[in-house]
């Protein structure tokens, strides 16, 4: 069955620090991952896409086929950047299946 | 903006009372979700609705009902609330062939 797992559920940084929230998938082929984040007080929004490649708020993801990862990463932590964490990975067609979330929180 | 709503935003609750969580969207998408959020166990999906009319079981759907009437809607029954229940809800729909989903503002529930 497929999982994502992350294996944090509190990062504490200091600003300006590099980041990287951990997220690990099991999946018999070939995976759509995704991070989402969650602000306080506001929905949960979906921040990148693996299959993009993208980078946002100076977040970037790299699939890791031979480690099955999808590890986010940012080289300097901004205080905005406190939030909840999501790691999703596609399931069928339809369906996302998430990881267990990280709390991230950003230390003056 | 508007995009999904869900009402209420907040609800208390004692063992064995029902209630219904809405849920609407103004994007015409198709597919919708309902979520529960708890500590430690991320989202864990609970129904959802490729199309209007089709409900399926997700991960975690003991305990709910769903119903999907129309396009727009799609709503979320407790018919006897247990104190297991109490979660954040999350209503979700399908954005577009990119397999991302969009998320409504959530409900709080407490069940006492």
């Amino acid at each position: 069955a497929q999982r994502v797992t992350q294996p944090e559920k509190l990062l504490s940084v200091f600003k300006g620090a590099p980041v990287e929230l951990k997220c690990n998938y099991s999946y018999s082929g070939s995976p759509e991952l995704f991070w989402y984040v969650q602000y306080s007080r506001q929905r949960l929004q979906l921040l990148l896409r693996h299959i993009s490649r993208e980078s946002i708020k100076g977040f970037t993801a790299d699939l890791n086929k031979g480690e099955t990862s999808f590890h986010l990463k940012k080289p300097f932590a901004q205080e905005e950047d406190s939030a909840m964490y999501y790691c999703a990975l596609i399931q069928g067609a339809q369906k996302l299946v998430f990881g267990q979330g990280t709390r991230l929180t950003i230390n003056p | 903006n508007a995009g999904v709503t869900q009402t209420p935003k907040f609800q208390v609750l004692k063992t064995g009372q029902s209630m219904t969580l809405q849920c609407a969207q103004d994007m015409n998408h198709n597919s919708m979700y309902w979520y529960r959020q708890d500590p430690g166990m991320g989202l864990r999906l609970i129904y959802y609705s490729a199309s209007e009319g089709t409900t399926d079981k997700g991960e975690v759907p003991n305990g709910y009902n769903v119903s999907r009437l129309n396009k727009r809607e799609f709503s979320l029954r407790l018919e006897s609330a247990a104190p297991s229940q109490t979660s954040v809800y999350f209503c979700a729909i399908r954005v577009g062939g990119m397999e991302t989903q969009y998320f409504g503002p959530g409900t709080r529930l407490l069940v006492l």
